[in-house]
């Protein structure tokens, strides 16, 4: 059974500052890995999603890697800012359409 | 593009009576769309795999009579919850399947429903 572990629980950081975010899953057989961040009580906003052939995607100050032989992906967010606060979740899809998810980072950004 | 729309956003009702949600994509057609409940502090776990004219693929644990599912269209999931009970409040996500040209199709997620039943 795939697990996705998601390292810290929570997270809390002066603004301004870079930080990385980890994730790691257990199953090498990798289709995608998405991060996706996720406000309190709404739905999930896609924020990278990196390919089984790619080792990592950009999005302005955000940066996903992926690293298939340790199962480790990391959400690199360059700058960080009070808007910035939030749930950040990892998702790892394998040989079928299903998504598993972490359980999140909860981070807040201090102004 | 790939907008997904679910209705209501947030509904109470009373234990016993059955609530219909709906996922919606708008500007796609999408022949998959996925249902997830989210607890407090948890994460999503997926119930169903909904594929479109097709009985939909439950999570082992879900009660299939309890949570029914219907795709009756390539834009239009349903999830019913079935005489609905205080621990089935949660909040409920729905996801639409958009085919990639290579590799797994991606989904795109709703905004969630908030159900709360008295």
């Amino acid at each position: 059974k795939q697990e996705v572990t998601q390292i810290p629980a929570a997270l809390s950081v002066p603004e301004g500052e870079n930080l990385v975010l980890n994730c790691s899953f257990t199953d090498s057989a990798i289709y995608n890995l998405q991060w996706f961040r996720q406000d309190p009580g709404k739905g999930l906003t896609s924020l990278l999603l990196i390919q089984s052939s790619q080792r990592e995607q950009t999005s302005g100050r955000l940066n996903a890697s992926l690293d298939k032989s340790s199962g480790r992906s990391t959400l690199y967010i360059a700058a960080s800012q009070p808007g910035d606060s939030a749930t950040y979740l990892c998702a790892f899809q394998g040989g079928s359409e299903k998504l598993v998810f972490g359980k999140g980072t909860k981070l807040t950004v201090n102004p | 593009g790939a907008v997904v729309s679910q209705h209501p956003s947030r509904v109470i009702c009373k234990s016993g009576t059955s609530v219909k949600i709906e996922c919606r994509s708008l500007d796609f057609q999408a022949t998959t769309m996925f249902w997830y409940r989210q607890f407090p502090k948890q994460s999503l776990m997926l119930m169903a795999t909904s594929n479109e004219g097709s009985k939909a693929t439950y999570e082992q644990g879900v009660e299939k009579d309890k949570f029914l599912i219907n795709h009756a269209s390539l834009t239009l999931s349903t999830l019913t919850v079935t005489s609905a009970h205080p621990e089935d409040s949660s909040f409920y996500i729905c996801s639409a399947s958009l085919p990639a040209l290579a590799g797994a199709d991606e989904q795109f997620f709703g905004p969630g429903t908030r159900l709360t039943v008295l």
